[in-house]
C-alpha cells in the first residue's frame, strides 16, 4: 500500500521560504505511472493545487503560484519536495502531498488517488 | 482559469436520504471532473474519477454523472460515515477545485 508522509517546519516567518518534503513508502517514486503533487488547504477554505513533478524532474505548476514555487524530486531518497518563496500569512495552510495516477496516459485525466495526512504550516513572525 | 462552482455549499440530511451535489464549470471540461470526500483532520479521499468512474474500494452508493459543464455527485442512501465535505476538481486546464459542499446531520 502506497503511503506518503509530509515533513518540515510548522512555522515560517513572513518573506521567508517554506520548505516541505514528502517521503513515499510502499512504492517507488520512479514509477512511470505516477506524478507527485502538492495541494494545500488554508484554514476554513477549500483545496488549492500547487504543482506536480514527475520522477524525471519535469514539473507542472499552478499558474497563480508559479513565480514562487519550486518542486523537485530525489529518487535516491524516494522523496519529493516543495519550496514556496516570499511567504505571507495567506500561505498559512495544511499542505498535502499526493500521487497522481498516470496509468491512463491521458494528460487531462489528472486526479490524486493517494494522499499524505497533511501538515499545518503557519506563516507568522 | 476554469472556475468550479459547487451547490449547495452545505446541506443537512438524515441517514438513509438520497443526496445530490452539483458542480458547475465556467467552461466545458469534457468529463475531466473528479470528486473527493474530506473529513476534518483527514486527507481527501478520491471517490469518483472522470465524472462517473467509481474509485476502487469506494462504496457503490456513491455515483457521479455529467459532462461538459454540469456534474452531479449522488449518494443513494446516506450513511453515518458519509458526513463530510465533498469537493469536485477539474483537470481540463490546470487543476482547480470547487469550493466544497458540507454534508451535515439533520
Amino acid at each position: 500500500q502506497l503511503q506518503l508522509q509530509e515533513s518540515g517546519p510548522g512555522l515560517v516567518k513572513p518573506s521567508e521560504t517554506l520548505s516541505l518534503t514528502c517521503t513515499v513508502s510502499g512504492g517507488s517514486i520512479s514509477s512511470s505511472d505516477s506524478y507527485w503533487g502538492w495541494i494545500r488547504q488554508p484554514p476554513g477554505k477549500g483545496l488549492e493545487w500547487i504543482g506536480s513533478v514527475y520522477y524525471t524532474g519535469s514539473t507542472y505548476y499552478n499558474p497563480s503560484l508559479r513565480s514562487r514555487v519550486t518542486i523537485s524530486v530525489d529518487t535516491s531518497k524516494n522523496q519529493f519536495s516543495l519550496k514556496l518563496s516570499s511567504v505571507t500569512a495567506a500561505d498559512t495552510a495544511v499542505y498535502y502531498c499526493a500521487r497522481r495516477d498516470w496509468s491512463d496516459r491521458i494528460p487531462s485525466i489528472y486526479y490524486f488517488d493517494y494522499w499524505g495526512q497533511g501538515t499545518l504550516v503557519t506563516v507568522s513572525s | 482559469d476554469i472556475q468550479m462552482t459547487q451547490s449547495p455549499s452545505s446541506l443537512s440530511a438524515s441517514v438513509g436520504d438520497r443526496v445530490t451535489i452539483t458542480c458547475r464549470a465556467s467552461q466545458s471540461i469534457n468529463n475531466y471532473l473528479h470528486w473527493y470526500q474530506k473529513k476534518p483532520g483527514k486527507a481527501p479521499q478520491l471517490l469518483i474519477k472522470t465524472a462517473s468512474r467509481l474509485q476502487n474500494g469506494v462504496p457503490s452508493r456513491f455515483s457521479g454523472s455529467g459532462s461538459g459543464t454540469d456534474f452531479t455527485l449522488t449518494i443513494s442512501s446516506l450513511q453515518p460515515e458519509d458526513f463530510a465535505t465533498y469537493y469536485c476538481q477539474q483537470s481540463y486546464s490546470a487543476l482547480t477545485f470547487g469550493g466544497g459542499t458540507k454534508v451535515e446531520i439533520k
